[in-house]
């Protein structure tokens, strides 16, 4: 999706912490979500955060939202090789349905 | 426990071919979509419905038709494929109640190589 937009690659080595980031364009967004691709399956929603936080924690992922840069951020703690796999921004707007994605980011983690 | 069931996992076919993308959900969610994922370009929505008997298009609809005959059911129709049409196809599924957070439920996908 070109409104949303993610860096391609990241790598990182085990037990460090992985950021990956992701700026969008429309301030109306309601929700933005992270998901999560393993190699031949489907998107699973990993996490989300409402358009009025700035940042949800869950176990070993933190999120972070400024609204004022459009710029939403995945922390992975203590990333470990199962991590490793296609993490996608996406953003619900005010009024739509869809989720618009960006194209993905894949994590590399080495052990 | 099925979720969001797609069929054909893999399917080859020849410019001109016509063939249907299957895809069933039995969580009874309203809303159903299909979203092409290419490389370097994310996932991009094709057509999405609504309810049963209700569909509308998404950004990439040209070429590909839908039908809503039931809530479980969404097939997508590639009428005369095209080489461009070459991609991995993912049918999702959402709730669409006052709770809603909008998290869309994704089937394996469907690899179509269009020759």
């Amino acid at each position: 999706g070109e409104d949303v937009e993610q860096s391609l690659f990241l790598s990182v080595r085990e037990g460090d912490s992985s950021v990956i980031n992701c700026t969008y364009t429309d301030s109306s967004s309601t929700y933005l979500y992270w998901y999560k691709q393993e190699p031949g399956a489907g998107l699973q929603l990993l996490t989300y955060i409402f358009s009025n936080m700035d940042m949800k924690q869950d176990q070993r992922l933190t999120v972070l939202l400024n609204k004022k840069d459009k710029h939403l951020s995945l922390r992975i703690a203590d990333t470990q090789t199962g991590d490793s796999a296609i993490y996608f921004c996406a953003e619900m707007r005010t009024g739509r349905r869809a989720l618009t994605f960006g194209s993905g980011t894949r994590l590399q983690v080495q052990p | 426990n099925a979720g969001v069931t797609q069929t054909p996992k893999f399917q080859v076919l020849k410019t001109g071919q016509s063939m249907t993308l299957q895809c069933a959900q039995d969580m009874n969610h309203e809303y159903m979509s299909w979203y092409r994922q290419d490389p370097g370009m994310g996932l991009r929505l094709i057509h999405y419905s609504v309810g049963a008997g209700i569909t509308d298009q998404g950004e990439v609809p040209n070429g590909y038709n839908v039908s809503r005959s039931t809530t479980e059911d969404f097939p997508l129709r590639l009428l005369s494929a095209a080489p461009s049409q070459t991609s991995v196809y993912f049918c999702a599924s959402s709730y669409q109640g006052a709770q809603n957070t909008g998290e869309l439920f994704f089937g394996e996908g469907s690899r179509l190589t269009v020759l």
